[in-house]
């Protein structure tokens, strides 16, 4: 079991590009979540996606997209990328697609944007 | 606005010690609260969670209780070792998402 896998594991992007930010779980988990974290701010939900086919916002969606492809992957798209989205990524996973679940995190992407 | 806060950044303390990190929440009251150990450069790992009915909870040195009377989780690593060291968040149910606090940075020193 590799658990929740994200792709790529750094990246620098220049002002104004898009990127999408790959996310799997091979845990048969029905709920899945995109989070960013900054220093001193803690983690702040970007999106989240209850079940296969839902997609919900979180604290902080503007500026972002998602797309839950199937079950298992669930990407977060950047549209046009901006400074202030310079932060480290991270996906979770959960059981039963409510937020009483343990979450189980992927290894995170670090994202630059100059 | 709802918060959760980690009172303390950081924490520096003796091997063999007891580890007291502290998480309160203002605005909500959660139905749950969940701690997680972050390593550096990885994602969080689950620990434990504390619903509102529970009083406290323990998982071999560890222990978190929940007063919803003081809207306040303390968890408690006893006799903790170097291996300790790492940063801890708290989380809470929000509705409809999470609300993670910053974290606690805690060091045991040998």
């Amino acid at each position: 079991n590799a658990g929740v896998t994200q792709t790529p594991k750094f990246q620098v992007l220049k002002t104004g590009q898009s990127m999408t930010l790959q996310c799997a779980q091979d845990m048969n988990h029905n709920s899945m979540y995109w989070y960013r974290q900054d220093p001193g701010m803690g983690l702040r939900l970007i999106y989240y996606s209850a079940s296969e086919g839902t997609t919900d916002k979180g604290e902080v969606p503007n500026g972002y997209n998602v797309s839950r492809l199937n079950k298992r992957e669930f990407s977060l798209r950047l549209e046009s990328a901006a400074p202030s989205q310079t932060s480290v990524y991270f996906c979770a996973s959960g059981g039963a697609g409510s937020f009483t679940d343990t979450q189980y995190f992927g290894p995170g992407t670090r994202l630059t944007v100059l | 606005s709802q918060k959760i806060e980690q009172n303390s950044e950081a924490l520096n303390i003796q091997e063999g010690k007891t580890a007291t990190l502290t998480c309160n929440y203002t605005n909500y009251s959660p139905a749950y609260l969940q701690w997680y150990r972050q390593d550096p450069g990885r994602g969080p790992v689950f620990l434990l969670l504390i619903r509102e009915n529970e009083k406290e909870k323990r998982k071999e040195r560890l222990k978190v209780t929940f007063d919803t009377t003081l809207k306040q989780s303390l968890f408690h690593i006893t006799a903790s070792q170097p291996a300790d060291s790492a940063t801890y968040l708290c989380a809470r149910d929000n509705n409809n998402d999470m609300r993670f606090g910053a974290g606690t940075r805690l060091t045991v020193k040998p």
